[in-house]
């Protein structure tokens, strides 16, 4: 079964730091471009951060930029999201998902059930 | 890119049709997807390519549209549609509209 299972969540104070890990299973993760997308509290979708399928292209969205970090290892099918001096609008549900097809933009066809970042 | 969605809120009853439209701001050729959402679940795919049904998707959803404008259409709501979808082109999605009875 394809699956995606992210971790890390919780409550954090205004400037902290928070380490999100997404573990893949079911599918050739090295092959896929991931990303990780979020949703603040009654609010739509935002994509955050997407990184190719060997680690060497990251892209962000401005709002996060120098303060979070996309990595991943594909030794360990692992994806991750380093994110430092958070902000009380970081403060969402932090979905990681697989790119379908070859490209930074693709769409996402595969979803995990998220992880809830609370900054307050 | 901004996507636009309309409208916000769908009001229908179960075997009724829904269409729900996108618009980009720019030109975005096919490259137009539709997502899933219900309460408290991660997005599911539901349509990509602008018209393309993804694994699984019931065929009464259908998606069409090309250039800027584009419409999502569930031919006949079953009780397990009620939800939000939203548009995606890139790292841009819609705001989200919502369907319900």
């Amino acid at each position: 079964e394809v699956q995606l299972v992210e971790s890390g969540g919780g409550l954090v104070q205004p400037g902290g730091s928070l380490r999100l890990s997404c573990a893949a299973s079911g599918f050739t993760f090295s092959r896929h471009w991931m990303t990780w997308v979020r949703q603040a509290p009654g609010k739509g979708l935002e994509r955050v951060a997407t990184i190719k399928e060997d680690g060497g292209e990251t892209y962000y969205v401005d709002s996060v930029k120098g303060r979070f970090t996309i990595s991943r290892d594909n030794a360990k099918n692992s994806l991750h999201l380093q994110m430092n001096s958070l902000r009380a609008e970081d403060t969402a549900v932090y979905y990681c998902a697989r790119v379908r097809g070859g490209s930074w933009y693709g769409d996402m066809d595969v979803w995990g059930r998220g992880t809830t970042v609370t900054v307050s | 890119l901004v996507l636009t969605q309309s409208p916000a809120t769908l009001s229908l009853s179960p075997g009724e049709r829904a269409t729900v439209s996108c618009r980009a701001s720019q030109m975005v050729d096919t490259l137009l997807t539709w997502y899933q959402q219900k309460p408290g679940q991660a997005p599911r795919l539901l349509i990509y390519d602008a018209s393309t049904r993804a694994t699984g998707i019931p065929a009464r959803f259908s998606g069409s549209g090309s250039g800027t404008d584009f419409t999502l259409t569930i031919s006949s709501l079953e009780p397990e549609d009620f939800a939000f979808y939203y548009c995606q082109h890139r790292g841009s999605f819609g705001p989200g509209t919502k369907v319900d009875f």
